[in-house]
């Protein structure tokens, strides 16, 4: 079946370093990729996605890029900031199937 | 336009009680999802209705949970009765279109957040 495997952390990273979080998956057909965050005391959001191979998401200064050669979809961003701090979840969804399947999430603590 | 909203946002029960959460999916969203994360693990899928008809409850874990969407609106997912490994934060999710696309995007309610002792 579908599974994504993430670094679970927590990643501690002071405040302009640069953020990188693994993703990596097993999928069957052509799955869309997503990262969600979950900031404190909220719900999931949508961080960005990538619906095909080479496709490049990128939100709020995060980016990441949809390798299928890998089966990877690495989320990045070059200066973190103490309000990046959250949960972050990489998930894919496989074609013909409607549910959501997500990493273990990777907590991101950004400090001063 | 309002997001997803559940209901409540915690609730601490003893093993053995019933418990009802709700989930308001956004206006005119035909799939509504449930998931949920135990503490420490990945968020699994329980279940999607289309409108007010299941279709995948794969994901249910056993006969003491009961999902309903009367009318194809509102969901409630019914705990009865609780055990202690059903702790953990129940997500709820809805999307637009009844035929939905493989990138298309889940919007995500806040969580409700079980704990039975």
């Amino acid at each position: 079946g579908d599974s994504v495997t993430q670094m679970e952390g927590p990643v501690t990273l002071s405040e302009e370093a640069f953020l990188t979080i693994n993703c990596t998956y097993t999928a069957t057909g052509y799955p869309s990729l997503f990262w969600y965050v979950q900031y404190p005391g909220e719900g999931l959001q949508l961080l960005l996605k990538a619906t095909k191979a080479d496709d490049k998401g990128s939100n709020k200064g995060f980016e990441a890029t949809y390798r299928k050669e890998t089966t990877s979809f690495h989320l990045e961003k070059g200066s973190v900031q103490v309000s990046d701090s959250a949960v972050y979840f990489c998930a894919l969804r496989s074609g013909g199937y409607q549910k959501v399947t997500f990493g273990i999430g990777t907590k991101l603590q950004v400090i001063p | 336009e309002a997001g997803v909203t559940q209901f409540p946002s915690h609730s601490v029960i003893e093993k053995g009680q019933t418990v009802t959460l709700r989930c308001d999916p956004i206006s005119g969203h035909d799939n509504l999802y449930w998931y949920r994360r135990v503490m420490g693990k990945e968020i699994k899928f329980l279940l999607h209705f289309v409108k007010e008809s299941k279709q995948d409850e794969s994901g249910m874990p056993n006969n003491r949970f009961l999902a309903e969407r009367t009318g194809g609106t509102y969901s409630t997912l019914k705990v009865q009765p609780a055990e202690l490994e059903d702790s953990g934060v129940y997500f709820c999710a809805s999307s637009q279109d009844a035929l939905a696309f493989v990138g298309e995007t889940q919007y995500f309610g806040p969580g409700t957040r079980l704990l039975v002792l």
